[in-house]
């Protein structure tokens, strides 16, 4: 069965830490994805990723950045966390880089920035 | 980007079918229509997607209009597993972007 993990599903940080959210996939797909979701603003692409150590801007990227060194893996680096990223992140992959395929989205990561 | 417009809300009664519908007026030639459902506390799940023709899967069925501008999700029994938050999406042929609507929440009463 397909599956994408992510690391924590609750988590709760203090302004001006480094956090690391870790995304894996089993599926050996090329793309990653990480999303924020917040209410009354749906689903906001972040950053994304169509190969190992390859990745482009989503739609909000400010204060964010990812690491992809290995296929299954997808990170996602708040560099100093602040409070306006308290937020549901969501991790998905995708198979080929076309739009017919679907995403497989992990469960989610509540981080709360304090 | 090409956006998305779908309703805040809709209610059904369970047993009964669903019309859930999508605008997407500024939808370029080369971007697929996806619906996603979101169920409490779970990451987004695939539920069906098509470029032109009407598609069928054993979760629903996708009706797009020959212009393309709109299109409709059809879930023909509607049951309370069934209430979740429904997105239209559109994906361009690349992959790449993706343009999330806000959704439309779905009740489902018995």
């Amino acid at each position: 069965d397909v599956k994408v993990t992510q690391s924590s599903r609750y988590l709760v940080k203090r302004t001006g830490e480094k956090v690391f959210l870790e995304c894996v996939q089993d599926m050996d797909h090329e793309n990653m994805f990480w999303y924020r979701q917040d209410p009354g603003l749906g689903l906001r692409l972040i950053y994304f990723s169509y190969d190992v150590k390859m990745k482009e801007k989503g739609d909000i990227p400010e204060g964010y950045s990812v690491s992809r060194e290995k296929k299954e893996r997808f990170s996602l680096i708040l560099e100093s966390a602040s409070t306006n990223q308290t937020s549901m992140y969501l991790c998905a992959s995708s198979l080929l880089r076309t739009g017919a395929n679907e995403q497989f989205f992990g469960p989610g990561t509540r981080l709360t920035v304090l | 980007d090409a956006k998305t417009t779908q309703p805040n809300s809709m209610e059904s009664n369970e047993e009964e079918p669903v019309h859930l519908p999508c605008n997407h007026s500024t939808i370029s030639g080369t971007d697929y229509i996806h619906w996603y459902r979101q169920l409490p506390s779970q990451g987004p799940e695939y539920v069906i997607h098509g470029l032109t023709s009407n598609v069928n899967n054993r979760m629903a069925s996708l009706a797009i209009a020959e212009d393309r501008k709109s299109s409709t999700l059809i879930l023909h029994r509607a049951t309370l597993r069934d209430a979740a938050v429904y997105y239209c999406i559109l994906r361009d042929g690349y992959g790449n972007k993706l343009v999330f609507g806000a959704g439309t929440i779905l009740r489902v009463k018995s």
